[in-house]
């Protein structure tokens, strides 16, 4: 079974700039999150998807958005970026839909898209 | 506030000895509980996790963790480190209610000598 795919896995953009990244989850998961990951801040949470709805939302700038579409693949867009935009993109997949304790939440992760901001 | 310490940045060990990695937790109800394991380039695998029951928790990789609630703790151990075992760590609260953020603590990254 196929794991969660980011693409592209580097990139390299200017201040100013859009960024597109994308993420399919595992066959079957319904929910896809997004987290940044910068060296001196961790894992931060920008958005979760389930169903093509946006169910929750980090404390990220309206510069990041995110969408789902209706085969659960999810695209998370930056707009003007900056350099502190320069960060590991992870997403990750999960379950959904099962009973508490059932393990349908449980996270499983892409590589990650690398997004280096000149 | 939800939150989660991992109050050690950086461990050193030597091939062979021992390892238990420290977490502490902040979670306003009973948590899921999550370590996860990220090698460079990689994304974040799952070793092991807590949902409810036996508060001792096997994982991948022979690593193992103990849910202490009255500590509000869930340390990692090992008692036997390989080099392989060489990753950055991070301890996870999930959510009960699906569609709520999980909370990472910042990681510890180990070192493994030989």
């Amino acid at each position: 079974k196929a794991g969660v795919t980011q693409t592209p896995r580097y990139l390299i953009k200017t201040r100013g700039q859009q960024v597109t990244l994308s993420c399919s989850p595992i066959s079957g998961h319904r929910s896809v999150s997004w987290y940044q990951q910068t060296p001196g801040q961790g894992l931060q949470f920008l958005f979760e998807y389930f169903s093509e709805t946006q169910r929750n939302k980090g404390n990220f700038p309206g510069r990041f958005s995110g969408r789902q579409f209706s085969n659960s693949r999810s695209e998370m867009n930056v707009s003007t970026l900056e350099l502190g935009d320069s960060a590991l993109y992870l997403c990750a997949s999960s379950l959904e839909g099962g009973p508490p304790r059932s393990g349908a939440n449980v996270l499983t992760f892409g590589a990650g898209s690398r997004l280096t901001v000149l | 506030a939800q939150s989660v310490t991992q109050p050690d940045i950086h461990i050193t060990v030597s091939e062979g000895a021992s390892l238990e990695l420290r977490c502490n937790y902040s979670y306003g109800a009973t948590p899921y509980l999550f370590w996860y394991v990220q090698s460079p380039g990689q994304g974040l695998q799952l070793l092991l996790k807590y949902f409810s029951g036996d508060t001792l928790v096997q994982g991948i990789k022979g690593f193992e963790a103990e849910f202490k609630r009255s500590q509000s703790s869930f340390n990692l151990r090992k008692p036997s480190v390989h080099w392989s075992d060489a990753a950055e760590y991070f301890c996870a609260v999930g959510p009960i209610i699906t569609g709520n953020q999980f909370y990472f603590g910042t990681g510890t990254s180990l070192t493994v000598i030989p």
